[in-house]
């Protein structure tokens, strides 16, 4: 079990409809990640929030929106989605330091239909 | 633009052998991590290597990191089939305080009895 809890763990969604992510994470840490990871590929950063504000954003379209509502949830808002952007989506978090691992979370496997 | 390479992409070996995965990559950065990922799983944290010339083994697996060359190694030794699993390096370069993890490719590793 990690300790970074994504839901849902599935999604399957059509091109013209909303939808949301979330992520959570209760061991205090300040600084929370998205990532996209396709099939047989390393994860690629979407997003980063330190303290509740977005402090990288790695040119991600805009049809991907994140939300940081306090420094235990992450979200990331879904909307008008391609069939390229079904992936694995990972959030992950870690102490504002540079000297600890990222804890990741299992994961949202969407798929765009 | 930061490359992590690793090498070789796949690795197929026999168990009771020996093994090491390579881990380039092209920028300065003294923060390098290994993460191990079972297939539609999330990524486990191995090892943080925060040095030159830092060493770590947890069971079979010995990370190792020289910064001057840019390489680091995660040596597998007297394999067992638990051990199957993508592994990846991921590099940090801070980024005004903000970790921005660039993973490498990716080694398959997998374990014949």
């Amino acid at each position: 079990d990690t300790e970074v809890t994504q839901t849902p763990k599935h999604l399957v969604m059509g091109m013209t409809n909303k939808k949301s992510l979330k992520c959570e994470q209760h061991m205090g840490h300040r600084a929370m990640y998205w990532y996209k990871q396709k099939a047989k590929k390393p994860p690629e950063l979407m997003f980063v929030y330190s303290y509740e504000k977005l402090s990288i954003n790695e040119s991600v379209p805009s049809r991907f929106s994140p939300e940081c509502p306090n420094s235990s949830l992450l979200n990331l808002h879904l909307h008008a989605l391609q069939p390229e952007d079904s992936a694995l989506y990972l959030c992950a978090s870690s102490l504002l330091s540079l000297r600890q691992p990222q804890h990741f979370g299992d994961g949202t496997r969407l798929s765009i239909l | 633009e930061l490359k992590v390479e690793q090498n070789p992409l796949f690795l197929s070996m026999q168990e009771g052998k020996n093994y090491t995965i390579y881990c380039n990559y092209s920028t300065t950065s003294d923060r390098l991590y290994w993460y191990r990922q079972d297939p539609g799983k999330s990524l486990e944290s191995l090892f943080v290597l925060l040095s030159n010339g830092a060493v770590k083994q947890e069971g079979r697996l010995m990370a190792s990191l020289d910064t001057k060359a840019r390489l680091s190694t995660l040596h597998i030794t007297a394999a067992v089939h638990d051990l199957s699993a993508t592994y990846f390096c991921a590099v940090d370069v801070a980024n005004f305080g903000n970790e921005k993890l660039t993973f490498g490719t990716g080694t398959r590793l997998t374990i014949i009895p």
